[in-house]
């Protein structure tokens, strides 16, 4: 299967911990995205690639919060001292640039206890 | 601010019924986008709108685009239990990659 990927599906981690996730792309895709989701609402951004190039990031976006995606491939989202507040699923999508939709992969869920 | 808004939030229906889903925005976009998501589930694309008096259709849904009245709607005719499910508007921002999306409408077909 061609289609996003992210590992891991789920994560357990206990406040002050930090997590890593990672996101494969469709392979020809040059964006990338990252979301977050909380239970009952819908997506909301993070940041943005283009190639290797992180293009923007939202304010909700914190310092402890990074993104990388050092070879315009899968990219990485890192999460220092893990709070409650950063229990959601963390979805990322792909696309090409120039065209319009977005592809999502199934999600990384993380519970902070 | 871009903001978009859905309604209703919560919809129980029977099988073989239509209803309609609305998506409002606040400000120009001239582009909509229409996703399902199924529960624990990532989200699926069902529809990209991209000009006034868009409408397209895929089986028993139906998606328009009136961007004058800044309305999106997503019909459903006949409903079937398999399209319960949570669908979700969004539409992109100025920087035209960043999509912002709606509350999501959860949508419950009894047999």
């Amino acid at each position: 299967d061609t289609g996003v990927s992210q590992d891991p599906r789920h994560k357990i981690t206990k406040r002050g911990q930090n997590v890593t996730f990672r996101c494969d792309p469709i392979s020809e895709h040059n964006r990338l995205y990252w979301y977050r989701q909380t239970l009952g609402q819908g997506p909301e951004f993070l940041t943005y690639f283009q190639n290797e190039a992180q293009l923007e990031k939202s304010r909700l976006l914190s310092d402890r919060f990074s993104a990388e995606r050092p070879k315009g491939s899968f990219s990485t989202l890192e999460i220092q001292r893990t709070e409650q507040g950063d229990s959601a699923m963390y979805l990322c999508a792909s696309s090409l640039a120039g065209y319009l939709e977005q592809f999502f992969g199934p999600g990384t869920r993380l519970t902070v206890l | 601010e871009l903001k978009v808004e859905q309604n209703p939030l919560f919809l129980s229906m029977q099988e073989g019924k239509n209803y309609t889903i609305y998506c409002n925005y606040s400000t120009t976009s001239d582009r909509l986008y229409w996703y399902r998501q199924d529960p624990g589930k990532s989200l699926e694309s069902l529809f990209v709108l991209l000009s006034n008096g868009a409408v397209k259709q895929e089986g028993r849904l139906m998606a328009s685009l009136d961007t004058k009245a800044r309305l999106s709607t997503l019909h459903i005719t006949a409903a079937v239990h398999d399209l319960s499910a949570t669908y979700f508007c969004a539409v992109t921002s100025d920087s035209n990659y960043q999509l912002i999306w709606g509350a999501g409408t959860k949508l419950i077909i009894k047999p």
